[in-house]
């Protein structure tokens, strides 16, 4: 078993759908990472979080510290925002989860 | 299934050293990424390799260099290290026919 799980593994939605993407972790953390990338691309760090949740424009994070699982949000899909998505964990090194790839349609 | 190998995992120098960090992906890939995470910092992406050719180039120092060897392993060399060289240094690999990274444990860099 994954020390780090995301679900769900694809998506697919319309423009403009409320979309959320989870991750669960079983190890102690310092930290939790959202991580997305774009074909062609290195990897562009969208939230880093300790507890709490963080917004940044229609991307909204959050972690539960007690039940090890964090999630993201976007609102308002867009098809740029096709991407896929990354939950990393920092415990004494980085363990990562195997993506979510979004797909937004028009 | 194999996964990114990077060695060592840990390592310890001191300042104006040098190191060499390795990364092996995984087979039958032949892309590679290095990617630079200071302490409470966010991954910074430093450089990419293609079938052996750098591919692109982000934050990275002039005193580190990469590349990519015929079996697709890469090597970051960095040298006149200094206190805040102090990072882990992870790498990811993947194929050209997707573009999911698979990502390396990361080799845990400590400048003294």
């Amino acid at each position: 078993k994954n020390e780090v799980e995301q679900s769900p593994q694809n998506l697919t939605a319309q423009e403009g759908e409320f979309i959320t993407i989870n991750c669960s972790y079983s190890v102690g953390i310092s930290a939790l990472h959202w991580l997305q990338q774009h074909p062609g691309g290195g990897i562009v760090s969208l939230f880093m979080l300790s507890s709490g949740k963080k917004k940044h424009g229609r991307l909204i994070a959050t972690i539960n510290i007690q039940e090890k699982h964090s999630s993201l949000h976007i609102t308002a899909s867009h098809p740029r925002d096709s991407a896929v998505y990354i939950c990393a964990v920092e415990a004494d090194d980085m363990r990562f989860g195997a993506g979510t790839r979004l797909t937004v349609k028009p | 299934a194999a996964g990114v190998i990077q060695s060592p995992r840990h390592l310890i120098k001191e300042k104006r050293e040098t190191a060499t960090l390795k990364c092996y992906p995984i087979p039958r890939h032949d892309t590679v990424y290095w990617y630079q995470q200071g302490p409470g910092q966010d991954p910074q992406f430093l450089i990419s390799f293609y079938e052996k050719m750098q591919s692109d180039k982000g934050s990275i120092p002039d005193r580190f260099s990469a590349q990519q060897f015929s079996d697709y392993h890469s090597e970051l060399n960095m040298s006149s290290l200094e206190l805040g060289d102090s990072a882990l240094y992870f790498c990811a690999s993947r194929t050209g026919r997707t573009y999911e990274q698979y990502f390396g444990p990361g080799t845990r860099l400590t400048v003294t």
